[in-house]
């Protein structure tokens, strides 16, 4: 059974650069059949999508974050990574993890257990 | 970017009732959605992919329906479990976006 497993600090300061790992159990993120994603929500507010990342290297991001994200994949390690630069109180959010099937469209599932970032001096 | 509109924001409702949310789109999307059931402290959990296709475990009450630019989840008969937030995912092009989200509340 598949499993994810976000980390990283729960605590970040204004304008450094936030970096949370997903670590997958159960799997290989080497499968052509399946991209992975990053996801956050900010207290009391909707879900919005950060970006994924496919093994064979194409990524796509949400360009409402200008250009601070970067995902990266560690097929040694089976991980894939996160980092936001530049942060400020408003990206103090709980980020998920998460892998996508592409077939009938797709859809993310299963997902990391979440982990809260705050960002504060 | 499309643009996810769901409602209603708010539904309060009893255990055996039947609750429909729409989710309409600002632009087709062909079948391209799914469901999400969010609660506290916890990750989304899928319910619905492919605009109808039940995720493998999920009770039979859930149902989805729509293409194009209009989706519906019903569920026939609202159970204590199902007090929630729902979210719809259009997963046709990027970027990826959600609807604002369905919280479902005890009557």
């Amino acid at each position: 059974q598949l499993q994810l497993q976000e980390s990283g600090p729960g605590l970040v300061k204004p304008s450094e650069t936030l970096s949370l790992t997903c670590s997958v159990s159960g799997g290989s993120i080497s499968s052509s059949s399946y991209r992975w994603g990053w996801f956050r929500q900010s207290p009391g507010k909707g879900l919005e999508w950060i970006g994924n990342i496919h093994y064979s290297g194409s990524i796509y991001y949400n360009l409402s974050l200008e250009g601070r994200v970067t995902i990266s994949l560690d097929t040694s390690k089976n991980q894939f990574s996160l980092k936001l630069s530049s942060v400020t109180a408003a990206d103090t959010a709980v980020y998920y993890c998460a892998r996508r099937k592409e077939v009938a469209g797709g859809w993310f599932e299963p997902w990391g257990q979440g982990t809260l970032v705050t960002v504060a001096s | 970017d499309i643009q996810l509109t769901q409602s209603p924001s708010f539904l309060s409702a009893s255990v055996g009732d039947r609750v429909t949310i729409t989710c309409r789109a600002s632009q087709g999307i062909s079948s391209h959605l799914a469901w999400y059931q969010e609660k506290p402290g916890k990750a989304p959990k899928l319910l619905i992919y492919a605009a109808s296709t039940l995720q493998s475990g999920v009770p039979s009450r859930f149902s989805g329906s729509g293409s194009g630019t209009e989706f519906t989840l019903t569920i026939s008969s609202l159970q204590p479990e199902d007090f929630a937030t729902y979210y719809c995912l259009q997963l046709y092009t990027y970027p990826l976006t959600f609807g604002g989200g369905t919280k479902v509340e005890i009557k």
